[in-house]
């Protein structure tokens, strides 16, 4: 199984502010990466898939870059609706993985 | 705009098998491009893949599941399902179903609302 690392486990910030989340797969993915946003009660949200590829309705304050086995979401400019928890997912096995988790709460 | 259902009972005894049914509205499961997904989410924990089935009815499942994951198509009535035998506490979670875009960049696009199931005496 490939193994994915978030980091950091929670990040606290302001609004306003520029975050970045860091996934590390185990082993190489390509570009197999997709990001989701998950908020208490309800389903994860797709925001990016193809590592940088945009989901449509998705704000473009959101970014994703990366490869190999390093791979960042990237929120420019923190709104109030982005306090949420983010997961990342390799798509390059067939047997998926998500990481486990970056909360990004309010400092 | 598909639209993914689960349903099951909410509580569960150890030992006993879990078992829940997506039903897909606006899609067909038969569908060549997508794999039907099921994923899970322990209490406060994060999300964990169990496995998915091909409309083919090819399935794949977590490694660390195999022995007790099932996922079966019914093509009749548009629904998918899980079977997860020998549950214990720690099979309880909030169960989510799902449709994968698996084409040149796999993603998730589509999920269920997620239904929580307890194990429990």
């Amino acid at each position: 199984d490939i193994q994915m690392t978030q980091s950091p486990s929670t990040l606290s910030a302001s609004v306003g502010d520029r975050v970045t989340v860091t996934c590390r797969a185990s082993q190489r993915i390509g570009t197999l990466l997709a990001w989701y946003q998950q908020k208490p009660g309800k389903a994860p949200h797709l925001l990016i898939y193809g590592t940088s590829t945009l989901q449509s309705g998705v704000p473009l304050r959101f970014s994703g870059s990366g490869s190999g086995t390093e791979f960042t979401l990237t929120i420019s400019g923190l709104q109030p609706d982005d306090f949420a928890t983010y997961y990342c997912q390799q798509f390059q096995t067939y047997s998926r993985t998500f990481g486990q988790g970056t909360r990004v709460e309010i400092k | 705009q598909v639209q993914l259902q689960e349903s099951g009972p909410g509580l569960v005894k150890p030992s006993q098998t879990l078992s829940l049914t997506c039903s897909v509205s606006g899609d067909s499961i038969r569908s060549g491009s997508y794999y039907w997904s099921w994923i899970r989410q322990h209490p406060g924990k994060g999300l964990e893949w169990l496995g998915y089935i091909f409309y083919s009815g090819i399935p794949y499942y977590n490694p660390s599941l195999m022995s007790r994951v099932t996922i079966s198509l019914d093509t009749s009535e548009n629904q998918f399902s899980l079977k997860l035998t020998s549950v214990t506490a720690a099979d309880t979670a909030v169960y989510y179903c799902a449709r994968e875009n698996y084409g040149l960049y796999p993603r998730i696009e589509d999920w269920g609302q997620g239904t929580l199931v307890t194990v429990s005496s």
